[in-house]
């Protein structure tokens, strides 16, 4: 069954340091999606990416923040200067259609440490 | 503005028990409304979701959740837990007037099963 694959499973890095998290979405999937999970918190919408560019973006998802699918398989979550309290779990998600109960697949996450 | 409310943090039930879920929901109409697990080191599953029509829903692994308008819930039940079941469990809304498919999910509720 295909699935959702994030890279790396774990990083850890310093205030300041820019982090590249990395999603490869199910192949014939056209909706791509990352949420986060802060320790004790819960899942918080981040942002959504349809057609090449962002379709909704959460008060979360600011500067700071930004999303590409630079080679067509690939879907990148990239932190430009990490803050303490970007530490979390970040969830990629993918969906074959648009909203409306369609439903989204996850992967695994991958767990973000700032120090 | 929507929001989901799991009341149960923690629930600690008995192999071969029943168990019940809860999930709230606060939604100007009817949403779309999902059950996801997630077991140690996996993405989120979905088990089950709603999207209109039988207010009872059947998902995988023997789950079924039940949608009452009238009380504003979406409780996940299965009539005899497996030690297999031992995981997080997510409820989630989906906002029907978004293009974009964004869920809102609740705190989560973790099960610990018991032999």
């Amino acid at each position: 069954e295909p699935e959702v694959t994030q890279t790396p499973s774990h990083q850890v890095t310093q205030m300041g340091q820019e982090v590249i998290l990395r999603c490869v979405p199910i192949s014939n999937h056209l909706y791509f999606y990352w949420y986060r999970q802060i320790l004790g918190q819960k899942v918080e919408f981040l942002v959504s990416f349809y057609n090449n560019e962002i379709s909704e973006k959460s008060e979360i998802f600011d500067d700071q923040f930004s999303v590409e699918r630079p080679d067509g398989s690939n879907f990148t979550l990239k932190i430009r200067s990490t803050k303490l309290e970007d530490s979390a779990m970040y969830f990629c998600a993918s969906g074959a259609e648009r909203g409306r109960g369609e439903t989204q697949y996850f992967g695994p996450g991958t767990r973000l440490l700032v120090l | 503005a929507q929001s989901v409310t799991q009341p149960d943090i923690h629930i600690t039930v008995s192999e071969g028990a029943s168990l019940e879920l809860r999930c709230n929901y606060s939604y100007g109409a009817t949403p779309y409304l999902f059950w996801y697990v997630q077991s140690p080191g996996q993405g989120l599953q979905l088990l089950l979701k709603y999207f209109s029509g039988d207010t009872l829903v059947q998902g995988i692994k023997g789950f079924e959740a039940e949608f009452k308008r009238s009380q504003s819930s979406f409780n996940l039940r299965k009539p005899s837990v497996h030690w297999s079941d031992a995981a997080e469990y997510f409820c989630a809304v989906g906002d029907r007037s978004s293009n974009t498919g964004k869920l809102i999910f609740g705190q989560g509720t973790t099960l610990q099963v018991k032999p």
